[in-house]
């Protein structure tokens, strides 16, 4: 089972900032945070993984809490293609140990 | 950008029919992967694959499905008596080694058994 909590679903007015909430409580000292997202039934996409550090990319920031409990990820001007269900994954940062989904938080972006 | 590959994009077959699905992984990457995701439900992991054998694989992935990697570059997974219930979409992802350990799905393969 997904090892992580999230809202089950979240709208965003077009061009503002999106900001995800992820619940890990019982995560280990050697997992990572990653987030995924589906767009309809397409592959699931990587956007961003951290360990305690806050990260950045070009799709997105991650915004990890000091006792890593809990994370948000920020996108920062969602459009309409931002649309999906957004995935909050913990994993170990090793080897091919595989993702686990759970439901995920379906982000619906408003124009 | 490179990018995981599946063919068909889209396989009807019927029941007891034995179906392969193919993927092509990025170049380098070295380790891949079976997930499914029946319709409406959670994406599933079936199996891992690493250094021509399997890695790990789960309650789902039973005798009926098989895996090889036939050629070097494509990645297949077999179902060989499709039972209605394996009715899914099926995607492919690769790894690579010395990166930061994320996956890269391909757009995946929707299987229907009728």
């Amino acid at each position: 089972d997904a090892k992580t909590t999230q809202p089950t679903s979240m709208d965003c007015a077009e061009g503002r900032a999106a900001n995800l909430p992820c619940n890990h409580s019982t995560i280990s000292g050697n997992e990572y945070v990653y987030w995924y997202r589906q767009i309809h039934s397409q592959g699931p996409q990587y956007i961003i993984h951290g360990l305690k550090n806050n990260e950045t990319n070009e799709m997105a920031s991650l915004i990890i809490t000091e006792d890593r409990k809990s994370s948000t990820l920020i996108l920062p001007h969602a459009t309409l293609r931002d649309t999906a269900v957004y995935y909050c994954i913990v994993r170990p940062y090793s080897g091919n140990t595989p993702l686990v989904f759970g439901k995920g938080t379906r982000l619906s972006v408003i124009a | 950008e490179p990018e995981v590959t599946q063919t068909p994009s889209h396989q009807v077959t019927q029941m007891g029919q034995e179906v392969i699905l193919r993927c092509v992984p990025i170049s380098n990457h070295l380790y891949f992967y079976w997930y499914r995701q029946i319709l409406g439900q959670k994406v599933e992991f079936l199996v891992s694959f690493y250094n021509n054998e399997i890695s790990e694989k789960s309650e789902i992935f039973d005798d009926q499905f098989s895996v090889e990697r036939p050629d070097g570059s494509n990645f297949t997974l077999k179902i060989r008596s499709t039972k209605l219930e394996d009715s899914a979409m099926y995607f492919c992802a690769s790894q690579g080694l010395l990166t930061s350990y994320e996956q890269y799905f391909g757009p995946g393969t929707r299987l229907t058994v009728t």
